[in-house]
């Protein structure tokens, strides 16, 4: 079974340039996640979408970043302008089901996207 | 709000030996579940052990088992015959079982197996 495939892996942009990270999750997975992981730090949650819905983006720098996820499957990330703190890797991750109260939704991570951001 | 903490940020075990990691967490709900996940370097972060807050008995995955204290709102790791392999950042984490079901990391521990 292919896992969660992330492209680019590594990115380097100037501060206010843009750039666009892509996720395609484990075929059949309804819930797909997007983490900022900063170094030194746990991956934070930035946007959750269940199918191509969004559950939580209370988190996300909405001046900034945006998501998307057409037709429930891949999603894309997109910082604009990218700012010297948006230097991370980001982290995609789904689920076959959603977490619920008696199912506790593993998590599959893709291997990141690292961004520089100069 | 939930918070989870990791205040071991490296830890080293020889080849062979145990070593424990700490992780605390703080929460005011009774049932969740608590979680360590594995990130090798360069590699995807995998799913280590689960403990779901309502069951006393400690988990187990072979040489990886768990200590829960829920008064103590602890949760530690005890890897048995580290290996090479073991070598990864590994991440505590919370799952509440009610709202938006959110997953809370801890900041991990570096853990190097020294041969």
């Amino acid at each position: 079974e292919a896992g969660v495939a992330q492209s680019p892996r590594y990115k380097i942009i100037e501060k206010r340039q843009s750039v666009a990270f892509w996720c395609n999750p484990i075929s059949g997975h309804a819930t797909l996640y997007w983490y900022q992981q900063i170094l030194g730090q746990g991956p934070k949650l930035l946007i959750q979408f269940q199918n191509n819905g969004v559950v939580d983006d209370s988190q996300l720098p909405k001046d900034r970043f945006s998501a998307e996820r057409l037709k429930g499957v891949d999603s894309t990330l997109k910082i604009q302008p990218a700012k010297l703190e948006d230097s991370a890797v980001y982290l995609c991750a789904s689920s076959l089901v959603p977490p619920g109260r008696a199912i506790t939704g593993e998590l599959f991570f893709g291997e990141g996207s690292r961004l520089t951001v100069l | 709000a939930q918070t989870v903490t990791q205040s071991q940020p490296e830890m080293s075990v020889q080849e062979a030996e145990t070593v424990t990691l700490s992780c605390t967490y703080d929460t005011s709900e009774s049932d969740y579940y608590l979680f360590w996940y594995k990130q090798p370097p360069s590699r995807q972060m995998i799913l280590v052990i689960r403990q779901e807050a309502y069951k006393q008995q400690n988990a187990t995955e072979n040489r990886f088992s768990v200590n829960f204290q829920k008064a103590a709102k602890s949760f530690s790791l005890k890897i048995s015959d580290s290996q090479l392999g073991d070598a990864a950042m590994y991440f505590c984490a919370y799952r509440a079982t009610s709202g938006t079901y959110k997953y809370i990391f801890g900041t991990g521990t570096r853990l190097k197996v020294l041969a």
